[in-house]
């Protein structure tokens, strides 16, 4: 059983970078079955994916986050992170680490962690 | 952009059936995972491949797709079961192919 746990700021200055990471236990990251992606759900709104890896680094993000998304994977630490930069109000949101079958449903959630956007 | 549309909102009395449905351009030839998500927690998968059950899913949860509307089906609703509900499909038909997620249903048990 995959457990997900993410983990980062949860204060971030508009105009900034949002770093958040997430830490892959009860198997490896390495797994060719899976794709490693990032859900966020802003204060009382849907679900909105972000992106997803593969472990060799493939990539596939949201068009409307392509420009200031960058998701990464280190296989040597079975983690996944996630980058968002020039970040505004907007962006406050839950985010959700996640394993996804490609072509397929998400598998697997983390948490969420709320990650708020304000000087 | 491919788009998914959910309807706001659903009521329904204990024991009855709720219906949610899911709205897409041609959303009969792609598969359609639904997602129930309750106050404060992360979403759980509910039905996969448009009518598989995970495993610990009652089988009061099924699911359709046909057409340009996939359906989510709860028989016997029980109070348990008041909570979001969101669609989900790959839309490899763009240039930028990706996931999707349904604008979400609140289901409210009367």
């Amino acid at each position: 059983q995959l457990q997900l746990q993410e983990s980062g700021p949860g204060l971030v200055k508009p105009s900034e970078t949002l770093s958040l990471t997430c830490t892959v236990s009860g198997g490896s990251i390495s797994s060719s079955s899976y794709y490693w992606g990032w859900i966020r759900q802003p204060p009382g709104k849907g679900l909105e994916w972000i992106g997803s890896i593969y472990y060799s680094g493939s990539t596939y993000y949201n068009p409307s986050l392509k420009s200031r998304v960058t998701i990464s994977v280190d296989t040597s630490k079975n983690q996944f992170s996630l980058k968002l930069s020039s970040v505004t109000a907007a962006d406050t949101a839950v985010y959700y680490c996640a394993v996804i079958t490609l072509g397929g449903p998400v598998d697997y959630w983390g948490q969420g962690t709320l990650v708020t956007v304000s000087s | 952009s491919y788009v998914l549309t959910q309807p706001p909102s659903v009521s329904v009395a204990p024991g009855q059936t709720a219906r949610i449905t899911c709205g897409g351009n041609n959303i009969g030839s792609k598969s359609v995972h639904w997602y129930q998500q309750k106050p404060g927690q992360a979403p759980v998968l509910v039905v996969y491949d448009d009518s598989d059950r995970p495993s610990g899913i009652p089988e009061r949860f099924s699911g359709s797709n046909s057409g340009n509307t996939a359906t989510l089906t709860i028989s016997r609703v029980e109070a348990g079961d008041e909570a979001d509900y969101y669609c989900q499909v790959w839309d490899s038909s763009s240039d930028h192919p990706g996931n999707v997620f349904g604008t979400g249903t609140k289901v409210t048990v009367l």
